[in-house]
């Protein structure tokens, strides 16, 4: 069965540099969810899209940004990239009616 | 803003129960528990969820209290590849995301 699909694996870069992550949902499913989890953390949830709108907001700093687009991949951008943004970015799909997420396999951000 | 309260961690004999208990005293009447795992850093795993009966699955079973202010996950025969963090998940009231608390790091001891 498709699982969600999060690229890249992994991603090294500098601070102060920008950095995307893209996420590809389960085919049919309608929300994207987006979490943080740094070293030694349990998942933080940054920002969710439903129908390609935004839907809640946790605690994604301004310095990110997010959208779902019309095909329902969502991209997460980060600029300004600090040492503290070194974490696992994770996301997961839902759609409606249907209980529970699917999380992908994660984008390691290292920054350095 | 965790709603849920677990044990740090646990340890459990191979081959034995796992009974991992999760208090989530203030759950509104219609929040389901969701319950999910994390091997080692890949993304969580879904388990199984509850609002009031209890449920089972081909991976584990979940007993809810009568109150709803608890609830325990079952794995009725742990195996080693069952070390895991278990997360008891409630949503965040009228938003579907979900809270992460500071989960249970089961260990399986052969």
């Amino acid at each position: 069965a498709a699982g969600v699909i999060q690229s890249p694996r992994h991603l090294i870069k500098e601070k102060r540099e920008t950095a995307t992550l893209k996420c590809y949902p389960i085919p049919r499913h309608d929300t994207v969810y987006w979490y943080q989890q740094g070293p030694g953390q349990d998942p933080q949830f940054l920002i969710s899209f439903y129908e390609k709108m935004q839907s809640d907001k946790g605690s994604i700093p301004d310095r990110f940004s997010a959208q779902q687009f019309s095909d329902y991949h969502s991209e997460l951008n980060m600029s300004s990239l600090e040492l503290g943004d070194s974490a696992l970015y994770f996301c997961a799909s839902s759609s409606t009616g249907i209980y529970g997420y699917t999380f992908g396999s994660g984008t390691r951000l290292t920054v350095v | 803003d965790a709603k849920t309260t677990q044990p740090p961690s646990m340890d459990c004999a191979e081959g034995r129960a796992a009974n991992l208990p999760c208090n989530h005293s203030t759950i509104s009447g219609n929040e389901y528990v969701y319950w999910y795992r994390q091997i080692h850093s890949q993304g969580p795993q879904y388990i199984i969820h509850g609002l009031k009966n209890n449920e089972t699955n081909e991976m584990a079973s979940l007993i809810i209290t009568e109150d709803r202010k608890s609830s325990t996950l079952i794995l009725p025969h742990a195996t080693l590849r069952d070390t895991a963090v278990y997360y008891c998940i409630v949503r965040d009231p009228g938003t579907y995301k979900y809270i992460f608390g500071t989960g249970t790091r089961l260990k399986v001891l052969a």
